[in-house]
């Protein structure tokens, strides 16, 4: 049983260009988040998806960034017209279940980097 | 919002219990702790999840008291490979919201030979 994947695993942009990241979720899950991780610092929420839904994008911003989940295929997330504050490792989870249920399986991430 | 507080860092030797606390003040009624490990340029792993008193298995035993403002992690005999980051997590997912799911800065455990 794969794991959740992600690619690309490293992604260099320049500053104003997209980027797409992918993610897999594992066999049977329904339910994908977003991270993003700083260095040295711990990972911070972005969002939260089920297929062909966004149930939380609380800690995303407004602006550049978005995310879907759609019916067939990885989930996307999308940042446009990226800044060198973008650079970080963003990581996808997915989980099968809801309700106060906190294991979730983590991808290896994509590092970006926005020159 | 639950904040959790861990140690920066520890220090430990091989074959040693390690034990990192963490605090969560203003944990909520229907909120989890979930212990996760992230080695470098990796994703986080889940270790272990608590609502209240003790959860053990197969690599980790958690301690909560009654009152769930702290937890406990307790790594028994802990090997150089156990050397990584340790998150506390606390919070809920729900239908509607993936409420406080934040990593703190968590602590970066060093086992020595």
């Amino acid at each position: 049983n794969a794991g959740v994947m992600q690619n690309p695993r490293h992604l260099v942009r320049r500053r104003g260009q997209e980027a797409r990241l992918r993610c897999s979720p594992m066999k049977g899950h329904s339910h994908v988040y977003w991270y993003r991780q700083l260095p040295e610092e711990g990972l911070k929420f972005m969002v939260y998806l089920q297929k062909e839904n966004i149930i939380d994008e609380s800690g995303m911003p407004k602006e550049r960034f978005s995310a879907e989940f759609p019916k067939e295929g990885p989930s996307i997330l999308r940042i446009q017209q990226v800044v060198r504050g973008d650079s970080a490792a963003y990581f996808c989870a997915s989980s099968p279940m809801v309700a106060s249920y906190n294991e979730q399986f983590f991808g290896p991430g994509t590092r970006l980097t926005v020159l | 919002l639950a904040k959790t507080t861990q140690p920066i860092s520890m220090d430990s030797y091989e074959g040693q219990e390690v034990n990192i606390t963490c605090s969560h003040n203003n944990i909520a009624t229907n909120d989890y702790i979930t212990w996760y490990q992230q080695f470098p340029s990796q994703g986080p792993r889940f270790i272990i999840q608590g609502y209240k008193t003790k959860v053990t298995n197969e690599v980790a035993s958690l301690f909560i008291p009654a009152d769930r403002k702290s937890s406990t992690l307790s790594l028994p005999r802990v090997s150089l490979s156990d050397t990584a980051v340790y998150y506390c997590l606390v919070g809920a997912v729900s239908s509607g919201s993936a409420r406080q799911l934040t990593f703190g800065s968590g602590t970066q455990l060093t086992v020595l030979p």
